[in-house]
């Protein structure tokens, strides 16, 4: 069965450093999204993406996020300059449509900054 | 501010029992609704979507919808130790490119 990927599995990085998160959404699938949850919060919603470009992001979404689907697979998530406050388990999840839209989730990545 | 509201629990059960988890949303022009299951640590897992007022069901799950109430709820049949875990309750935002806003969750767990 298709799935959501994502890599690394846990990303340890220094406050202020640059960090880049890597998805590969269902192969068929058009929507992409960006969702995190900080522990013990609620999943919050980062962006979503179609047609190469963004077509909707939180205001957690700041300059300091932004993504890209650098080739025909990959979907990624960069932070320019971490904060503490950015520690949280990222997930990336993908849809093939808008209309009824399941979105399905990758296992996620963890963030811990230092 | 769309909300979507959930008794956080524990929801504690026994071996065999319904288990019933409540939503209410707060969007009037929401039309899907999603539950997804989340054992510790890891991501959310769909596993049920509806769409029409009424109930729909797919194996041990119930799903019930009532838009007039903005209520959807899940019951989980003959509960087993492997269903303990956080269910979250899930509806795409009206208004844009269907963003899912998430519940904080309902905790169970099925004791034998």
């Amino acid at each position: 069965e298709p799935e959501v990927t994502q890599t690394p599995s846990h990303q340890v990085t220094q406050m202020g450093q640059e960090v880049i998160l890597r998805c590969v959404p269902i192969s068929n699938h058009l929507y992409f999204y960006w969702y995190r949850q900080i522990l013990g919060q609620k999943v919050e919603f980062l962006v979503s993406f179609y047609n190469n470009e963004i077509s909707e992001k939180s205001e957690i979404f700041d300059d300091q996020f932004s993504v890209e689907r650098p080739d025909g697979s990959n979907f990624t998530l960069k932070i320019r300059s971490t904060k503490l406050e950015d520690s949280a388990m990222y997930f990336c999840a993908s849809s093939d449509r808008v209309g009824d839209n399941e979105q399905f989730f990758g296992p996620g990545t963890r963030l811990t900054v230092l | 501010q769309k909300e979507v509201e959930q008794n956080s629990g524990p929801l504690s059960v026994p071996e065999g029992a319904i288990a019933s988890l409540n939503c209410t949303y707060s969007d009037r022009g929401s039309q899907s609704f999603f539950w997804y299951r989340q054992y510790s640590g890891k991501s959310p897992e769909l596993i049920m979507s509806i769409y029409s007022n009424g109930d729909k069901e797919d194996g041990r799950f119930t799903a019930q919808l009532n838009k007039a109430s903005q209520y959807v709820s899940l019951l989980i049949r003959d509960s087993q130790p492997s269903d303990s875990a956080t269910y979250l309750c899930a509806v795409p935002f009206s208004g844009g490119y269907n963003k899912l806003i998430f519940g904080a969750g309902t905790r169970l767990a099925v004791h034998p």
